[in-house]
């Protein structure tokens, strides 16, 4: 099993949209769980750290289930701007060690 | 932004050259980090170096070596490359090595081994 497993997609959806993306991940020991964006072509970015209560910002929502390992994005009205590559990272596994998925493709069309 | 630098963004080399490639963090970071990321495969962690040690080594073969010289610099030296090698070669720092530390990267060396 994958230490840190998305759904590649493509998610194809159109404007205004909302989409939700998952995140499994193996080790129950990790710590700390963020969303890094990758446009093509591009390095990865920050988008938004998850945190245990779920956390907000602007069109974009993350949340955090420790019990059934897993993590979640949701994108709201859903903008042509919004296309890339969504990033699952996990850290803390045994020690300082940073863990990507291979990410989720969006795709968002007029 | 040129919160981290890498030189060269592109380097196509032999199996039989020598290269490095050059990091610099201009965000006054202690952590460095060097990644692969191939066509189609997760971002893999190589080195982690916190202030100038490292700290960790994901197994990487011995043709790609790592220096720190200093917290805002770090290079990657390549040897007898193989032609899988090819990929994108990825810089970060972060202010401390914790886990809660958001990773910061530059645009990458994307390189071909012929």
């Amino acid at each position: 099993r994958k230490e840190v497993e998305q759904d590649p997609g493509p998610f194809n959806v159109p404007e205004g949209a909302t989409v939700a993306f998952n995140c499994t991940y193996s080790n129950s020991a990790s710590q700390s769980f963020f969303w890094y964006r990758q446009d093509c072509r591009k390095e990865p970015k920050l988008l938004m750290s998850v945190y245990s209560s779920g956390n907000e910002d602007g069109r974009f929502t993350a949340q955090l289930n420790r019990a059934s390992q897993y993590i979640s994005l949701l994108i709201r009205d859903s903008k042509l701007s919004d296309s890339a590559t969504y990033l699952c990272v996990v850290n803390g596994i045994g020690g300082f060690k940073t863990i990507f998925g291979a990410g989720t493709r969006l795709f968002v069309k007029a | 932004e040129t919160g981290v630098t890498q030189t060269p963004r592109h380097l196509v080399m032999g199996m039989t050259n020598k290269k490095s490639l050059k990091c610099e963090q201009h965000l006054g970071h202690n952590a460095m980090y060097w990644y692969k990321q191939s066509a189609k495969k997760p971002l893999e962690l190589m080195f982690v170096y916190n202030f100038k040690e490292q700290t960790e080594n994901n197994s990487v073969p011995s043709r790609f070596s790592p220096e720190c010289p200093n917290s805002s610099h770090l290079f990657l030296h390549l040897h007898t490359l193989q032609p899988e090698d090819s990929a994108l070669y990825l810089c970060a720092s972060s202010q401390g090595s914790g886990p809660q530390e958001t990773q910061y990267f530059g645009p990458g060396t994307r390189l071909l081994v012929l």
